[in-house]
């Protein structure tokens, strides 16, 4: 199993930037991917989740509106787009991949990281 | 929302055992994950549903949960276990979601 993100980023204020999670080694489609962000510094927040079997997304307080979770089955990957960036959207953004099949699962494997910085 | 509270920092000497606890109201009622996050490192799975260890991960780690607390167990501390370690939960609300405790740095001195 392996989630590979796309490489870091730096955009202005106001600016949107899209994140790629590829993932390979098991079927897409069985496993949700979760999102979080880590500022520097700082500890994990959940940024959203989305059902890769449905593309249903659903997302975290405090990130409704501008953060918007997307998938391509066709080429096993999963998106997150944050649209009108802010300085304290700087952070490292996760994708990570639910265990399969279970009620309330742990993140089993988990993408490398994306930087995002947001800075004039 | 649900709030999960971790002690900032735990230190502990090469051999000894540590004990990280995750406070939350009824956590006995859900099931708790822990993660292991080396600097510069994305987070690692080290113990899911309360006490059950990943593929891979050392019989030193281990975890249990009662009452209002879960805790992670490292014993025979090596120093290579010097991290942050976050406990998580699913905690459903109007909504399903995820929560994780603010983290704690474990020190080997």
């Amino acid at each position: 199993v392996q989630l590979v993100q796309s490489e870091s980023e730096v955009k202005k204020p106001g600016a949107s930037v899209k994140v790629s999670c590829k993932t390979s080694g098991y079927t897409f489609t069985k496993n949700a991917i979760n999102w979080l962000r880590q500022a520097p510094g700082q500890g994990l927040e959940w940024v959203g989740w989305i059902n890769t079997n449905t593309g249903d997304p659903m997302y975290g307080q405090g990130f409704r509106g501008r953060f918007v979770v997307s998938l391509d089955t066709s080429v096993s990957t999963a998106y997150l787009v944050i649209k009108s960036l802010k300085s304290e959207d700087t952070a490292i953004y996760y994708c990570a991949r639910e265990e399969a099949d279970v009620g309330t699962p742990p993140l089993d494997s988990w993408g490398q990281g994306t930087l995002v910085t947001v800075s004039s | 929302s649900y709030v999960l509270t971790q002690e900032p920092s735990v230190s502990v000497a090469p051999g000894q055992t540590a004990t990280i606890t995750c406070g939350g109201d009824n956590i006995e009622s859900k099931s708790v994950h822990w993660y292991q996050q080396k600097p510069g490192q994305a987070p690692v799975l080290v113990v899911n549903d309360d006490s059950d260890r990943p593929s891979g991960i050392p019989e030193r780690f281990g975890g249990s949960n009662s009452g209002n607390t879960a805790t992670l167990t490292i014993t025979r501390v090596e120093a290579g276990d010097e991290a942050d370690y976050y406990c998580q939960v699913w905690h459903t609300d109007t909504d399903l979601y995820v929560v994780f405790g603010g983290g704690t740095k474990l020190t080997v001195l």
